[in-house]
């Protein structure tokens, strides 16, 4: 079974950093690619990044863009989000979620989210 | 970075009827690269329909895609109770810009 754990979200203050974590199993887990997705409170979807399986690809929205920094470590099965200089809109429920393929996907399986506040 | 509209906002219906969605994209989707997901309060989101129109694993055929271009629609032909959530549309082709829509409610009217 596949499964997707969040952790590491926290009440923090405008400016300070966080490091998300999400373990994975039930599957290879360096065959897929794998994202973080937010949501803010009573708000719709928002891709924030991903990572390809091999870390040679990675993309941000531009809103997290030159703040935050997606890694993984396939030998421990797990996917991080370091974020940094937050803000009070990065206020959101994390979700860490898996590529349905091996190639180009849509996202399959989704953890049940981490949150993160931000403020003062 | 391609922009996705979903219509309408909010949806008002009764068990049994049918529910159009719309999903419009400011740029042609590649390869038909969308996606649809189903919302409910409190739980994650969950795969209904890939590449327009291929349902996912166990979703019930109910639930129906079609499209291309820059213009998708989601039917459920007969709303069932379980079905009142919020859909979202999101287009997956041009990594690393993936984007959602701003989503659908489908409620009880």
């Amino acid at each position: 079974e596949v499964q997707l754990v969040e952790s590491g979200g926290g009440l923090v203050q405008p400016g300070r950093s966080l490091r998300l974590s999400c373990a994975a199993s039930g599957f290879t887990f360096d065959d897929y690619a794998m994202h973080w997705v937010r949501q803010a409170p009573g708000k719709g979807l928002e891709w924030v990044s991903g990572i390809s399986w091999n870390s040679g690809s990675i993309g941000y929205a531009d809103s997290v863009k030159g703040r935050f920094t997606i890694s993984r470590d396939n030998a421990k099965n797990s996917l991080y989000l370091q974020m940094n200089s937050l803000r009070a809109e990065d206020t959101a429920l994390y979700y860490c979620a898996k590529e349905m393929t091996t190639t180009v996907g849509p996202f399959d399986y989704w953890g049940q989210g981490t949150l993160v506040t931000v403020s003062s | 970075e391609i922009v996705l509209t979903q219509s309408p906002g909010t949806l008002s219906l009764s068990p049994g009827e049918r529910a159009t969605l719309s999903c419009r994209a400011s740029q042609s989707v590649s390869s038909s690269y969308l996606a649809w997901y189903q919302q409910k309060p409190g739980q994650a989101p969950r795969l209904l329909i890939y590449g327009a129109s291929s349902r996912a694993t166990g979703i019930p055929d109910r639930f129906s895609g079609s499209g291309s271009g820059t213009d998708f629609t989601l039917t459920i032909s007969r709303l069932e109770p379980e079905d009142f959530a919020v859909y979202y549309c999101q287009q997956y082709g041009s990594s690393p810009g993936l984007t959602f829509g701003g989503g659908t409610k489908v409620e009880i009217k």
